[in-house]
């Protein structure tokens, strides 16, 4: 049962332009949001993170959206750039019962921006 | 991460074979975890241990075992491989309650590619 859907599974996007992935979760516990990097052949890397308490959170060029209500968080990448080329996975977890401290991951998105 | 290393890193057995993964993080964190990575269904949780006397079932534990030798070591194993075991295996570490930074982040290592023909 996936309790994170993810999409899109790929996406290709012009340099300079704006990359949007987009998560879904069912699990009203989570309250953890992440969003994971992987370049080829590395494990992945925390890239940004959120807790439901705010709406927003903004690192640089990258944005986390969330909106409790629909169950749903998006990462905005501005100005995406060549080397923002990778896989990128959201993430959720909750903070108590048998879930603390286990991430459970969307399918993953194959962002490539082309120069 | 170089805090956290995966042996080996690639491997190629056949059908019926017992393989061992290793993994070891000079993080100090309490928490490890075993993934396995397959395309279009993201990380899926095999085990993870919240120390060493603590070992728990992810989603996906079936085929598989694990060894908390050590807070720094973790490894898993396939008792009998089989071909839909071929995979990207992640190990990642993260802080126990109490540690620092917070609990929440996931350190992983760099991967095991294994192929089970």
């Amino acid at each position: 049962q996936q309790q994170v859907k993810q999409s899109p599974q790929s996406l290709i996007v012009q340099k300079g332009g704006i990359s949007i992935i987009n998560c879904a979760y069912e699990n009203t516990a989570f309250d953890y949001f992440p969003w994971y990097q992987q370049f080829p052949g590395k494990g992945p890397a925390l890239l940004i993170a959120i807790r439901p308490d705010v709406s927003e959170k903004k690192e640089g060029r990258f944005t986390i959206s969330f909106n409790k209500s629909a169950k749903q968080f998006s990462l905005h990448i501005m100005d995406s750039q060549p080397g923002d080329s990778a896989t990128y996975f959201c993430a959720a977890s909750a903070a108590g019962g048998t879930s603390y401290g286990k991430l459970t991951f969307g399918q993953g998105t194959i962002l490539t921006v082309h120069p | 991460d170089a805090d956290v290393t995966q042996t080996p890193r690639n491997r190629i057995t056949k059908t019926g074979k017992r393989i061992m993964l290793e993994c070891s993080q000079t993080k100090g964190h309490d928490r490890m975890y075993w993934y396995r990575q397959d395309p279009g269904l993201g990380l899926r949780l095999i085990y993870y241990s919240f120390d060493v006397k603590d070992i728990n079932k992810g989603e996906i534990s079936d085929g598989y075992s694990v060894s908390r030798q050590a807070q720094a070591k973790f490894s898993l194993s396939l008792e009998s491989a089989i071909p839909n075991q071929t995979a990207l295996y992640f190990c990642a570490t993260s802080p126990g309650q109490g540690q620092s930074p917070s609990t929440d982040t996931q350190y992983f290592g760099p991967g095991t590619r294994l192929t089970v023909l």
